[in-house]
């Protein structure tokens, strides 16, 4: 598709277990950004990738939070031994170059749920 | 970092033309972003300021005061689907890539 994809759409898991999202970011597109938006909250900055480098991972709350993006494209985010306060959306962005002035197009995001 | 602040709902009438403001710290700025996000869907880029003044796209236009730390989404003849929370975002700090978003604010059109 044109658009960042992300998978899965919803996820479910229990307090303690592992979760991984994925994210495939627009073709070609240089930089890539996970964020963390609570219900009715703008989205927080976890992570940032240029290419396959991660320049950028002030935002991860804890190190249970862990994202790759080993060739450069495809970018997954994992939780370890998730908590109640890990639910939220978790959207992933990318933009064409690097800078602060490119725009960022978004995927739906994954809303994740821990019970 | 950055700091922005947006109403947090706001009402207009279908047809009618509506103002979201957005203030932000001016240390570090870097031009200016908004986004509108439908429930349940990712947000959308909607423009971006990084001069002073009016800037128009069809029925959405953006301003930017760089010495006020004020912005404005402008939206004229609402329809029942700009219904949305808008965004505005900056980056958090000098040089930065992060984007800082704002809380949204959540539009709701009226018929």
């Amino acid at each position: 598709g044109a658009g960042v994809s992300q998978s899965p759409r919803y996820k479910v898991a229990k307090r303690g277990q592992d979760v991984a999202l994925r994210c495939d970011p627009i073709s070609g597109h240089v930089s890539l950004f996970w964020y963390q938006q609570a219900l009715g909250q703008g989205p927080e900055f976890l992570t940032y990738f240029q290419n396959e480098a991660q320049l950028d991972k002030s935002g991860l709350p804890s190190d249970r939070f862990f994202a790759e993006r080993p060739e450069g494209s495809v970018s997954t985010l994992k939780i370890q031994r998730t908590q109640q306060e890990d639910s939220a959306v978790y959207l992933c962005a990318s933009s064409l170059d690097i800078g602060s002035n490119q725009p960022q197009h978004f995927g739906d995001g994954t809303r994740l749920s821990i019970l | 970092g950055q700091n922005i602040d947006q109403p947090t709902e706001m009402t207009a009438t279908e047809g009618a033309i509506v103002q979201i403001n957005c203030t932000y710290q001016t240390s570090g700025f870097n031009g200016l972003f908004w986004y509108q996000q439908h429930a349940g869907e990712a947000p959308t880029f909607l423009s971006y300021n990084v001069l002073d003044g009016l800037e128009e796209k069809g029925r959405f236009s953006s301003f930017l005061s760089r010495s006020k730390g004020y912005s404005y989404l402008l939206l004229k003849e609402l329809q029942m689907k700009d219904s949305a929370s808008y965004l505005c975002a900056g980056p958090s700090g000098a040089g930065s890539y992060q984007l800082t978003f704002g809380k949204g604010t959540k539009l709701s059109v009226i018929p």
